[in-house]
């Protein structure tokens, strides 16, 4: 079955480590999109791409690198200047521009500082 | 920019009754897409129905529906005969059709619902 894997489910991280979150895709989406969800916040776009080797930044991109080599993946890096990293981080995925599809989910992963 | 807002942070319904989840955006643009998006207990995001704003009738999907008021800029969501699954956050959403390369959702910050057994 078509769909978006993201792993790992949570990820603990010490102060000053990178991390890096995995999105992976089967769908043929050109679209990818990373978003980082806190408790009031509602989801706030990242980092998204279009098409492979090009992305762009969103709303809070500062202390977040992300790659589009392949179409199907686009890994998060959370480096250690994001100071407040501990948060729930969604992937998602869309066919492209001008069509009223939304987003496919993937299950998102649970980032925590310790 | 484009904004979404959800003005009631959490709301309940009893089980088998009818409520209405409030969402306004504001935008200069007159082509877009709305959606409304539900986040379970699991925190899988899952489509629940979308709108195109050049159709002037409203979107239904089985017990949902959507009460599109384009010129107020408000977007809805009813939902009938509640069932206990229906018990979730949900997001209402804003997508350009107009820009190019406007992949990008705008989300509101959402509405916990209960339902009342």
């Amino acid at each position: 079955d078509g769909g978006i894997t993201q792993s790992p489910k949570y990820l603990f991280r010490k102060e000053g480590q990178n991390v890096t979150l995995s999105c992976e895709q089967n769908l043929n989406h050109d679209a990818m999109y990373w978003y980082r969800q806190d408790p009031g916040q509602g989801l706030r776009l990242i980092y998204y791409s279009q098409i492979v080797n090009d992305f762009q930044k969103g709303d809070i991109a500062e202390g977040y690198s992300v790659s589009r080599e392949k179409k199907e993946s686009f890994p998060l890096t959370v480096t250690s200047a994001q100071k407040n990293p501990t948060a729930f981080y969604l992937c998602a995925s869309s066919i492209g521009y001008g069509n009223n599809y939304g987003y496919t989910f993937g299950s998102g992963t649970r980032l925590t500082v310790v | 920019a484009q904004t979404v807002t959800q003005s009631q942070p959490e709301m309940s319904v009893q089980e088998a009754e009818t409520v209405t989840l409030s969402c306004t955006y504001d935008t200069s643009e007159s082509d877009y897409y709305l959606f409304w998006y539900k986040q379970p207990p699991s925190r899988q995001m899952i489509l629940v129905i979308r709108q195109e704003a050049y159709k002037q009738q409203n979107a239904t999907e089985n017990r949902f529906s959507v009460n599109f008021q384009k010129a107020a800029k408000s977007f809805s969501l009813k939902i009938s005969d509640s069932q206990l699954g229906d018990a979730a956050m949900y997001f209402c959403a804003y997508r350009s059709a107009l820009r190019a390369g406007s992949y990008q959702l705008t989300f509101g910050k959402g509405t916990k619902l209960s339902v009342i057994p």
